[in-house]
């Protein structure tokens, strides 16, 4: 059983397009997050949830829009694709009680053409 | 704000040969320190962690860190390495209290010939 999955792996389309990415944890955790890693391997954060509520929110553009439908899913919504979104998303989770470990999924490799 | 600097970007050795890897972070309070590694094509996993005591911390797979606290500093040590610890290296740092928000750095290849 995959801990922390996300869809899809691979996700290749078009300028100005939309398109979601989905995160879901079978751990138990009450904290999510997104990264997103460049094409030089720097990994940032871009939002987290603990129990559904954005705590942390980095300076990211507004097309980017998370949501969490229950403290198991956490899902990402982009908007106007843009070629600079190009990069492999990366879901996390942690809890307190876990020490605070991240576990990441799979990750989604985005192309934008 | 907390920020993490990893120093060495692309780190080539030969089996056997000994790794460090520096990390220096910079944060006021009290943090948890992390090392986490991905191997080619694979998510990033944890290699070990320090939350308290003991500043020296042993890890998976013959991993090691030292958490030397005058100089913020989280260095990663192995003492022979092998063709398969050839990955990227993040170091991470989480301020302890408030929101568990995780910086990492800039990630470090390792390169291992055999």
């Amino acid at each position: 059983d995959t801990a922390v999955s996300q869809t899809p792996k691979y996700l290749v389309t078009q300028m100005g397009n939309d398109k979601s990415i989905k995160c879901e944890q079978n751990l138990g955790h009450d904290t999510m997050y997104w990264y997103k890693q460049d094409s030089k391997k720097f990994l940032k954060i871009m939002f987290s949830y603990n129990n559904k509520e954005l705590i942390i929110n980095e300076t990211v553009p507004n097309r980017f829009s998370p949501k969490s439908p229950d403290k198991a899913h956490l899902n990402l919504h982009i908007n106007s694709l843009e070629l600079g979104d190009s990069a492999v998303y990366f879901c996390a989770s942690s809890s307190r009680q876990g020490g605070d470990i991240q576990y990441f999924g799979a990750g989604t490799r985005l192309s934008v053409l | 704000a907390q920020s993490v600097s990893q120093h060495n970007h692309h780190v080539i050795l030969s089996e056997a040969a000994s790794l460090e890897l520096g990390c220096n972070y910079s944060y006021g309070g009290t943090v948890n320190l992390f090392w986490y590694v991905q191997y080619p094509g694979q998510h990033l996993q944890l290699l070990l962690k320090y939350f308290s005591g003991d500043p020296l911390v042993k890890g998976i797979k013959g991993f090691e860190a030292e958490f030397i606290k005058s100089k913020f500093s989280f260095n990663l040590r192995k003492p022979s390495v092998q063709w398969s610890d050839t990955a990227e290296y993040f170091c991470a740092v989480m301020n302890s209290g408030g929101y568990q928000k995780v910086t990492f750095g800039t990630g470090t290849k390792l390169q291992v010939i055999p």
